[in-house]
């Protein structure tokens, strides 16, 4: 079965750091497309990032530069490094399988950005 | 950036009835590159359309997507009562990728 479970999330001070981490199980995210999307409190999707089969990494101009996606072949899991971040990063972080659209979601993992 | 526009915000129908959700490109979309999602509260979204037309797997076939350019619907034949929540497209054929603001489809 496949299956996509977030973690990391949480309360953390404008400035701060956090690292999200994606566990996949019925497939191999090293051959797979993967992305992340977030969605603030009561408001739409957005995308944030994606990462492709070959390593080649995207990112949205309200991330790039304070966040990287990455993957470990090895635990099979998908990463999102997010610095400096701000009020407005504030939602939960959704990843999912790739094929330019998403599909495959895991759950969901939320993080506050808040002082 | 391609922009997305998602009408209307709300549609108020009953069950049974036929809903019809536009969704309108600020530029015309490469290869129809545009995708429906279904959303309902506390949940993650999920694909119903890709390729502006293609259904994903195990979605019903009351759900259809047309369009091409700058123009895209998502049409839900007969509504069943599960079928009532947050509708949004998505543009993936520029970069970066975008999505619409939504519309909302509740229970008249």
């Amino acid at each position: 079965e496949v299956q996509l479970v977030e973690s990391g999330g949480g309360l953390v001070q404008p400035g701060g750091s956090l690292r999200l981490s994606c566990a996949a199980s019925g497939f191999t995210v090293n051959n797979t497309y993967m992305s992340w999307v977030r969605q603030a409190p009561g408001k739409g999707l957005e995308w944030v990032s994606v990462i492709y089969s070959g390593g080649s990494t995207y990112y949205a101009d309200s991330v790039k530069g304070r966040f990287t996606i990455s993957r470990d072949n090895s635990k099979n899991t998908l990463y999102l490094q997010m610095n400096s971040l701000r009020a407005e990063d504030t939602a939960v972080y959704y990843c999912a399988r790739d094929s330019g659209y998403s599909y495959g979601w895991g759950q969901g993992t939320l993080v506050t950005v808040s002082s | 950036e391609i922009v997305l526009t998602q009408s209307p915000g709300t549609l108020s129908l009953s069950p049974g009835e036929r809903a019809t959700l536009s969704c309108r490109a600020s530029q015309s979309v490469s290869s129809s590159y545009l995708a429906w999602y279904q959303q309902k509260p506390g949940q993650a979204p999920r694909l119903l359309i890709y390729g502006a037309s293609s259904r994903a797997t195990g979605i019903p076939d009351r759900f259809s997507g047309s369009g091409s350019g700058t123009d895209f619907t998502l049409t839900i034949s007969r509504l069943e009562p599960e079928d009532f929540a947050v509708y949004y497209c998505q543009q993936y054929g520029n970069s970066p990728r975008t999505f619409g603001g939504g519309t909302k489809v509740e229970i008249k």
